[in-house]
């Protein structure tokens, strides 16, 4: 348990589907992330926020809308999807100031059919 | 930036030191070395940080060279549990670069 949960684990969509993706964490932090790891290719950033603001959007198709209504939860929502968009989803978080230590939640298996 | 290279896989047998090497020949002067690892069905995990000087944790050991250009992970004494992907991060404006990183399969 690293303090970040993420619901669900497992999702299987439709490519007309609208999904959301949800991520918490209990640990205090005020940065939250969003990741993409796809088979064979290295994790690759996907959004940041900071104090709820977003800070970085890694030039990630608008089919991917996030959200961050406060510093412990984060929303990844999901429409039109393409199958190259199956993925694991990894949330992460930490304090601004250690943004390189970053704690991970177990990621959502993403399937797009 | 510093771009880091790693090898693709080694073995180790259980009980025995991991020795993983990272090479970053293009760091800078103020830039640290994180490694990270991700266990199967699981997400990343932060191991441990340095500059220069040699760091040491509950979870493992952290050897620099003096130049700067490559660095060592030690994981003292490897257990089963320990097999997983081992990445030698580049960190940059609060972004973490993952590679491919080096899967690490610990045999007993």
């Amino acid at each position: 348990e690293t303090g970040v949960t993420q619901t669900p684990r497992h999702l299987v969509m439709g490519m007309t589907n609208k999904k959301s993706l949800k991520c918490e964490q209990h640990l205090g932090h005020n940065a939250m992330y969003w990741y993409k790891q796809s088979a064979k290719k290295p994790l690759e950033l996907m959004f940041v926020y900071n104090f709820k603001e977003q800070t970085e959007n890694n030039s990630v198709p608008s089919r991917f809308s996030p959200e961050c209504p406060n510093s412990s939860h984060l929303f990844l929502h999901l429409h039109t999807l393409q199958p190259e968009d199956s993925a694991l989803y990894l949330c992460a978080s930490s304090h601004l100031e250690r943004s390189y230590e970053q704690y991970f939640g177990p990621g959502t298996r993403l399937t797009v059919t | 930036d510093a771009k880091t290279t790693q090898p693709t896989s080694m073995d180790c047998a259980e009980g025995r030191a991991a020795n993983l090497p990272c090479n970053h020949s293009t760091i800078s002067g103020n830039e640290y070395v994180y490694w990270y690892r991700q266990i199967h069905s699981q997400g990343p995990q932060y191991i441990i940080h340095g500059l220069k000087n040699n760091e040491t944790n509950e979870m493992a050991s952290l050897i620099i060279t003096e130049d700067r250009k490559s660095s060592t992970l030690i994981l003292p004494h490897a257990t089963l549990r320990d097999t997983a992907v081992y990445y030698c991060i580049d960190y940059n404006d609060y972004k973490l670069s993952f590679g491919a990183g080096t899967t690490v399969t610990v045999r007993a």
